[in-house]
């Protein structure tokens, strides 16, 4: 049982490149979620999928694209980078049931654009 | 979603208790309270969460005030390794959670 997983772990970019970053959970949650996290900050919801099939704007989406692929698979595309995304990114998971239940993380992706 | 605020760090020595204390006076009657945590160079992790009522887990114990406008995580004994900053987060249903600065608790052998 992994839990959740990015990938990949650190990532240098240079100005204008496109990347996608990858995350997957094996924990057959219907909740999904990519965060940023700048030095000395909390996290940011950058785009979140309720169930699969929808996605929807966290605070800060500009400049990024997600794909729910399937269940599992949550996907962050930059499109054109540039150095204010330099951050952590984290994807989370989370079993929404009408209840209140804890959402998992993964490590994180390091990403540097110079 | 209703804010809350956290003092920014806080300094324990190892094995007294730690009370980490969040106010949340905008509280609505739905909302629950949620606590994580971050470690050094990892993602949050799930400690705690309730709505009215103290809750006890294995890691924490949450003290909710009777007006609910204020709650404290409480560490029993701290340890090295309860280094990190915590986050009290407010959550209705199936909204998302929105993370703070949080505290950052320093623990001293």
């Amino acid at each position: 049982n992994a839990g959740v997983t990015q990938t990949p772990k650190f990532q240098v970019l240079k100005t204008g490149q496109s990347m996608t970053l990858q995350c997957a959970q094996d924990m057959n949650h219907n909740s999904m979620y990519w965060y940023r996290q700048d030095p000395g900050m909390g996290l940011r919801l950058i785009y979140y999928s309720a169930s699969e099939g929808t996605t929807d704007k966290g605070e800060v989406p500009n400049g990024y694209n997600v794909s729910r692929l399937n269940k599992r698979e949550f996907s962050l595309r930059l499109e054109s980078a540039a150095p204010s995304q330099t951050s952590v990114y984290f994807c989370a998971s989370r079993l929404l049931i009408g209840g209140h239940t804890e959402a998992f993380f993964g490590q994180g992706t390091r990403l540097t654009v110079v | 979603d209703a804010k809350t605020t956290q003092p920014n760090s806080m300094e324990s020595n190892e094995e007294e208790p730690v009370h980490l204390p969040c106010n949340h006076s905008t509280i609505s009657g739905t909302d629950y309270i949620h606590w994580y945590r971050q470690l050094p160079s990892q993602g949050p992790e799930y400690v705690i969460h309730g709505l009215t009522s103290n809750v006890n887990n294995r890691m924490a114990s949450l003290a909710i005030a009777e007006d609910r406008k204020s709650s404290t995580l409480i560490l029993h004994r701290a340890t090295l390794r309860d280094a990190a900053v915590y986050y009290c987060i407010l959550s209705i249903g199936y909204s998302t959670l929105t993370f703070g600065k949080g505290t950052m608790l320093l623990v001293s052998p």
